[in-house]
């Protein structure tokens, strides 16, 4: 276990709908990071966040954004969905900025119909 | 931009049987190279970090060793439940803290 959750574990949707996914940081971490995988890309990084501050985005569509609040959980929603979004959805964790050993979650599987 | 290849994609190994990944990497200029074995469904695992040519680690029967250019992930006399993929990805000194992920390479080891 690493220490980071993520909720909900499965998510089924039809095309167009939105969905948020919720990610809680290890005790003590200042930083979340999301990263997309599919079984074409591979894990790719969608944006960082670091004591509730944007702190660099990766190839994150505009339909797609997140937040960090105060107790540092974080949420990333994803609208207007549409089949190709259908991935495994990680959130990671680490103490800084600089992403030293970032622990990952179990990740959320997005299903889009 | 970062671009990490790994290498062989699939690796079929008889249990006992030593190999060596290779990540090979290019970044502009490297903070961290990081491996992570990942099993199918669940996220990623934390296993080292490397940030300087010549350096090694080793936990159990693995061993990271980190040149200039690439990385390898040494298995030492592998157990069947070494079987995963095994991920290497690169953070640039950069002002952002972003991995960039290889694709992986799917390793099987068979009892």
């Amino acid at each position: 276990d690493s220490g980071v959750t993520q909720t909900p574990k499965h998510l089924i949707t039809a095309t167009g709908q939105r969905v948020t996914l919720r990610c809680s940081p290890r005790s003590g971490d200042l930083s979340v990071y999301w990263y997309q995988q599919s079984l074409d890309q591979g894990l790719q990084f969608l944006i960082q966040y670091y004591n509730g501050e944007e702190r660099a985005k990766g190839n994150i569509l505009e339909r797609f954004s997140a937040q960090q609040f105060p107790d540092l959980h974080s949420e990333l929603n994803l609208s207007s969905l549409e089949l190709g979004d259908s991935a495994l959805y990680f959130c990671a964790s680490s103490v800084d900025r600089g992403g030293t050993e970032a622990f990952f979650g179990q990740g959320t599987r997005l299903t889009v119909v | 931009e970062d671009q990490v290849t790994q290498s062989p994609e699939a690796l079929r190994l008889q249990e006992g049987e030593s190999s060596s990944l290779n990540c090979s990497y290019t970044v502009s200029g490297l903070r961290g190279l990081f491996w992570y074995r990942q099993d199918p469904g669940k996220g990623p695992e934390f296993l080292f970090t490397l940030y300087s040519a010549g350096e090694e680690k080793e936990k159990e029967r693995l061993k990271a060793t980190l040149t200039k250019k690439e990385s390898f992930l040494h298995i030492t006399a592998p157990k069947p439940e070494d079987s995963a993929t095994y991920l290497c990805a690169v953070q640039a000194n950069s002002n952002d803290y972003k991995l960039s992920f290889g694709a992986g390479t799917t390793v099987t080891v068979r009892a």
